[in-house]
């Protein structure tokens, strides 16, 4: 298994493009998150879904939309990047199994700088 | 808002050493996790430990968890270079729908 897995790895954008981060899941986890990593900030939720065509606000949620369409995929999206958005971006998922007792599984990461 | 603090911020020691990290949680949980990020990579879950447990061992990852002091550690006894990495405590918040993650405390083993 792949695992969780993130497309690209890096990216440049502009102030004002747009773009899409994919998130992959071979584990057929019901939840997946969007986190955003910035030095002393820790790990930060933007969106996340319980399950198939369902999407919630996080904590930082605001300049995001976030797409579920297939229970393996979720996507990031970034309409008009702003420099504010440079970070680091992780997908986890988890299972809904055990309730409290499941853990998160995370992706590598995708570097995203924005000029 | 994070919902868990780690401290340090930072803590560097030499290989052999013992390495402690605290953690300290705003609300009641049901659970408390550590997860483990190496540099430039996401983060890998190391052992969760129940409200009602005290202490969890596994290798050489010692937990403790004092909910009244809403509270928790993480040892990692004889440390080795490779256990250079940030770590992070996190909790269940929102109907056990995501977990909230603080700020990491990073760790450096020197050899």
């Amino acid at each position: 298994n792949a695992g969780v897995t993130q497309t690209p790895k890096f990216r440049v954008l502009k102030t004002g493009q747009s773009m899409t981060l994919l998130c992959a899941q071979d584990m057929n986890h019901e939840y997946m998150y969007w986190y955003r990593q910035d030095p002393g900030m820790g790990l930060r939720l933007i969106h996340y879904s319980v399950g198939e065509g369902t999407t919630a606000k996080g904590e930082v949620p605001d300049g995001y939309n976030v797409s579920r369409l297939k229970k393996q995929n979720f996507l990031l999206g970034l309409e008009s990047a702003a420099p504010s958005q440079t970070s680091v971006y992780f997908c986890a998922s988890r299972h809904n199994l055990a309730g409290d007792q499941e853990t998160q599984y995370f992706g590598p990461g995708t570097r995203l700088l924005v000029l | 808002s994070q919902q868990g603090e780690e401290d340090p911020q930072a803590l560097s020691i030499q290989e052999g050493e013992n390495a402690t990290m605290n953690c300290s949680y705003k609300t009641s949980i049901n659970n408390l996790q550590w997860y483990r990020q190496n540099s430039g990579r996401g983060l890998v879950h190391l052992i969760l430990i129940r409200s009602n447990e005290r202490e969890k061992h596994s290798g050489r990852l010692r937990v403790t968890l004092d909910t009244s002091k809403k509270s928790s550690s993480l040892l990692i006894t004889a440390s080795r270079a490779a256990d250079t990495a940030s770590y992070f405590c996190a909790t269940w918040g929102g109907s056990f729908q995501k977990l909230v993650f603080g700020t990491g405390t990073r760790l450096l083993v020197s050899p």
